[in-house]
């Protein structure tokens, strides 16, 4: 079965940094591009960035580059996000989610896991 | 970037209710498009793939349709498990949501 963790989480304050976890199991993690999605309170969803399998591509959101960075260690089936000089508008709920592979590239998110709370505090 | 337009942002219907759900991409996206149920507190769930693509286990009552800019998701009769707030993605170019339509207990 399919598990996704995300770690790391909490309460930062205005302008810190933070560096959100994600850990994988029940799938071949290395044959899946691996992304992170973000939520504000009571907002919809927004997707942050993606990572190819083996790190060869790196994606982000046009209005989240510059502070954000996504990395992953596939000898520990895990995806990570940093966050630099965290902003008020950082708050949200951070998921990390399988990239299917139905579609010959880079599909839809099939699995996801629980999420973790970030809150920047001033 | 491609932007994703869904409406209603709320919708209020009873059980039993035939749900109709609009989203609208500002390009063509061929069929790359996901629809995805979240109760609150919980995860997006995926629904549906490729337009009309049902995801394993998710029941019959939900469908899919369109291509190119339109697309619907229907819930051919409303269940108490189905008041939830729902989101289409396009994976044409990158990802990108609808802002979700919410649908309630009228």
């Amino acid at each position: 079965e399919v598990h996704l963790v995300e770690s790391g989480g909490g309460l930062v304050k205005r302008g810190g940094s933070l560096r959100l976890s994600c850990a994988a199991s029940g799938f071949t993690f290395t044959s899946y591009t691996m992304t992170w999605v973000r939520q504000a309170p009571g907002k919809g969803l927004e997707w942050v960035s993606s990572i190819s399998s083996g790190g060869t591509y790196i994606y982000y959101a046009d209005s989240l580059k510059g502070r954000f960075t996504v990395s992953r260690d596939d000898a520990k089936s895990s995806l990570y996000l940093q966050i630099n000089s965290l902003r008020a508008d950082d708050t949200a709920v951070y998921y990390c989610a399988r990239v299917a592979t139905y579609c010959g590239g880079d599909c839809s998110f099939d699995y996801w896991g629980q999420g973790a709370l970030v809150i920047v505090s001033s | 970037d491609i932007q994703m337009t869904q409406s209603p942002s709320t919708l209020s219907a009873s059980v039993g209710d035939r749900v109709t759900i609009t989203c609208r991409a500002s390009e063509n996206i061929n069929s790359w498009l996901a629809w995805y149920q979240q109760r609150p507190g919980k995860a997006p769930k995926l629904l549906i793939y490729k337009a009309s693509t049902l995801e394993s286990g998710v029941p019959s009552r939900f469908s899919g349709s369109g291509s190119g800019t339109e697309f619907t998701l229907t819930i051919g009769s409303l269940q108490p498990d189905d008041f939830a707030t729902y989101y289409c993605q396009q994976y044409n170019t990158y990802w990108t949501f609808g802002q979700g339509t919410k649908v309630e207990i009228k």
